[in-house]
């Protein structure tokens, strides 16, 4: 079936240093896509979204890149502070369906 | 405005008993989601309403699972009996008519069946 997931579970960093958290997903008629950041014990909260007629949209310290050609997906953050540690999610859908998620990648900060 | 409100944040429930999680979207969003968060197959959608009526039920487990959502401000989930392997994270999330700004999660149930 249709799927969305992450290259990596896991990346470290050090604060101040810029993060990159990529994606990969398959459903090619999807046309919007949002990260999310799960912190422990809460539920996702949204950071940035994009629509597939954009390839880079940016936000506060974020910049989600699109490739739609190979179906790639990517959150930068911009000089990650401790309090950007905890899960980010991709997830995709097109009119009229659900947003499906990929599994996550835990993003660790230590100063 | 609170945010998607869901009750209880824990439940605790012995093999075989009903379990009902409740949900209150955010006033003005037509759209609500049930997801289940587990360690192992991640955020899973359940069900989702649009203007109170069911869209896809497909992601719901099997007939232990029900939804229902009786009014605009109101959503609940059910499991009759509850199993050990239903233990997770379930979460609930509104959303309104355009496609901006994605879905506002509560801040799930934890439900362990014991």
């Amino acid at each position: 079936g249709e799927s969305v997931g992450l290259h990596l579970p896991t990346l470290s960093v050090q604060e101040g240093d810029n993060s990159i958290i990529n994606c990969a997903y398959s459903n090619s008629a999807s046309d919007y896509f949002i990260w999310y950041k799960q912190e422990s014990g809460k539920g996702p909260q949204f950071i940035i979204d994009i629509r597939s007629n954009m390839d880079k949209r940016q936000g506060q310290r974020v910049t989600v890149l699109l490739n739609k050609t190979v179906k790639h997906l990517s959150l930068q953050i911009a000089a990650t502070q401790p309090g950007d540690s905890a899960v980010y999610f991709c997830a995709e859908n097109q009119a009229g369906t659900a947003l499906i998620f990929g599994k996550g990648t835990t993003l660790s900060v230590s100063s | 405005d609170a945010g998607v409100i869901q009750s209880p944040r824990h439940e605790v429930t012995e093999m075989g008993q009903e379990v009902t999680l409740r949900c209150k979207p955010i006033s003005g969003h037509n759209s609500l989601f049930w997801y289940r968060q587990t360690m192992m197959r991640g955020l899973e959608l359940l069900i989702y309403f649009n203007n109170n009526v069911p869209i896809d039920d497909s992601g719901m487990p099997e007939d232990r699972f029900s939804a229902k959502m009786p009014n605009a401000s109101f959503s609940t989930l059910k499991i009759q009996p509850s199993e050990p392997r239903d233990s997770a994270v379930y979460f609930c999330a509104s959303s309104g008519s355009n496609r901006n700004y994605g879905y506002t999660f509560g801040s799930g149930t934890r439900l362990t069946v014991v």
